[in-house]
């Protein structure tokens, strides 16, 4: 199985928006509505940001928002802040029911 | 509220295994979670090695199959991981995270344990 594909790095300016995609193939995120976010900072636990595609966990602000089309899903950020700047990762399941991972992307504020 | 802590040897020799144990505070291990670990490689993302239920069921990530063994200790309310025959490629940042049964996202995470594999 081989890494999601994600873009190394995207910035923005606060208030504004960013879009992180996230592309696979046909025999993981292209078959699968298992798609999450999250969000990794040095020195605390990963943060779930969205799973299923669209959904948001509790406590997460709705500023965070999904989608997915074929083969590549897309997390946005709307109104950028500064606590959004970290590492996201994108995550789905191939057909042999083995998570896979992107290969992170860096947000700057 | 969960939370789940790893722990473990920071330095583990080059052939020899890995152990580390993750406990789940506030959260019995035997809940309908399948519990995983996954680790990222300094500078490098984030892999899946696999998951084990409280059954005693285990899924492994196929690259690390032969090496792995995961388990959980109902009586500590921990889970444990066993990486043998370790090379400096396994050096990493070792993750345990919950995945509830039905769901395929994981939530919570530990924060992390780092492993180096060096003599």
């Amino acid at each position: 199985q081989s890494a999601l594909t994600q873009p190394h790095s995207v910035s923005g300016s606060l208030g504004q928006s960013v879009t992180i995609s996230c592309t696979g193939t046909n025999a993981d995120l292209g078959a699968s509505n298992y798609v999450s976010w999250y969000q990794l900072l040095p020195g605390r636990a990963p943060k779930l940001i969205l799973y299923a595609v669209i959904q948001r966990p509790s406590g997460v602000p709705d500023r965070f928002s999904g989608s997915k089309s074929g083969n590549t899903a897309s997390l946005t950020i709307s109104g950028l802040q500064a606590e959004d700047e970290g590492r996201y990762y994108c995550s789905s399941i191939d057909a042999n029911s083995v998570y896979v991972f992107g290969t992170g992307t860096e947000v700057t504020v | 509220q969960v939370q789940l802590q790893e722990s473990g040897p920071g330095l583990v020799a080059p052939s020899e295994t890995l152990s580390l144990t993750c406990t789940v505070y506030g959260y019995s291990v035997t809940s309908p979670v399948w519990w995983s670990w996954v680790r990222q490689p300094p500078g490098w993302g984030l892999e899946w090695l696999g998951e084990v239920h409280q059954s005693g069921s285990t899924n492994y990530n196929p690259s690390l199959k032969s090496r792995l063994t995961m388990s959980v200790d109902k009586s500590t309310n921990q889970l444990s991981l066993r990486l043998t025959s370790v090379t400096a490629a396994d050096t990493a940042l070792y993750f345990c995270a919950a995945v509830q049964t039905g769901t395929r996202y994981f939530a919570p995470w530990g924060q992390g344990a780092l492993v180096t594999v060096s003599a």
